[in-house]
C-alpha cells in the first residue's frame, strides 16, 4: 500500500506553460516537505509545509498543504526548462519523527 | 559548508560478496539517516542515528545489514552477503534538528550498488 500517491507520475510540457503536481494520502501527516531530484543527484529540499491550508511561494513555485494535512500540492508557473527534474513529496507521520514517507514521485520534463 | 557526502558514487559486486557504503553527514548535524531506492520504488527509511546511537532502525530489510556511527561523525552500511534485492540506490540524509518538531533532511548524492 502506497502512503503518499504523486500525480501525474510523467508531465511533458512546453517552456511556459503552467502545471500542478499532486501528493494525496489517507493518512494525516505532521509536516511535508517537496523535493527536486536530478540524475545522479540526491534529492535537494525546497520547501516544508506544517500548518493544514499553508500556502508558500518559492518564485515561480507555490506549495499548499491541504486543510486537513492528508495532502499537498505544487504548482509552477509559466515552467522553464530548468525546472525539469524529478519531484518528490515526502511526509512526516508525527511530530519530532525523523522518519520520512516519499511519494512515488513526478518526472517533469519542460521543452524549450 | 560542504554537504552530505557518500562514498563510493557506484559500486558493483557479485551476490554473497560484502560492500560497505559510506556516509559524511553536514559537520554539527548530529542526526544521519539511510534510505533506499530500488528499482521502480520510492524512496523508504532504513535507519536514523542521534550522534552515535542508534534512534530508530525499523526500516533495516534484515540482519544482513549493519550500520555504524563511530564516534558520532561518518557512518558506513555494510550489506554482507549481499543478494540481488539488496540493488539499489543508497540515499544517506542528515539533520541538525528540529524547529517545531519538524526535522529537515538534506540528501547526499547517493550510492548506486549493482548486485550481480
Amino acid at each position: 500500500t502506497q502512503l503518499l500517491e504523486q500525480s501525474p507520475q510523467f508531465l511533458s510540457i512546453q517552456e511556459g506553460e503552467n502545471l500542478t503536481v499532486y501528493c494525496n494520502s489517507s493518512s494525516v501527516f505532521s509536516s511535508l516537505q517537496w523535493y527536486r531530484q536530478e540524475p545522479g543527484e540526491g534529492p535537494v529540499l525546497l520547501v516544508t509545509v506544517v500548518t493544514g491550508g499553508e500556502v508558500k511561494k518559492l518564485k515561480r513555485l507555490t506549495f499548499q498543504f491541504g486543510d486537513a494535512r492528508k495532502d499537498s500540492s505544487l504548482h509552477i508557473t509559466a515552467a522553464q526548462p530548468g525546472d525539469t527534474g524529478l519531484y518528490l513529496c515526502a511526509g512526516a507521520r508525527g511530530y519530532n519523527t525523523d522518519k520520512l514517507i516519499f511519494g512515488t514521485g513526478t518526472r517533469l520534463q519542460v521543452f524549450p | 559548508e560542504a554537504g552530505v557526502t557518500q562514498f563510493p558514487s557506484h559500486s558493483v559486486i557479485e551476490k554473497g560478496q560484502t560492500v560497505t557504503l559510506r556516509c559524511d553527514p553536514i559537520s554539527g548535524h548530529d542526526n544521519l539517516y539511510w534510505y533506499r531506492r530500488v528499482m521502480g520504488k520510492e524512496i523508504k527509511f532504513l535507519l536514523h542515528f542521534v550522534k552515535e546511537s542508534k534512534q530508530d532502525e525499523s526500516g533495516m530489510p534484515n540482519n544482513r545489514f549493519l550500520a555504524e556511527r563511530t564516534g558520532g561523525t561518518y557512518s558506513t552500511l555494510k550489506v554482507q552477503p549481499a543478494e540481488l534485492e539488496d540493488s539499489g540506490v543508497y540515499f544517506c540524509a542528515s539533520s541538525q534538528g528540529s524547529y517545531r518538531g519538524i526535522y529537515e533532511q538534506y540528501f547526499g548524492p547517493g550510492t548506486r550498488l549493482t548486485v550481480t
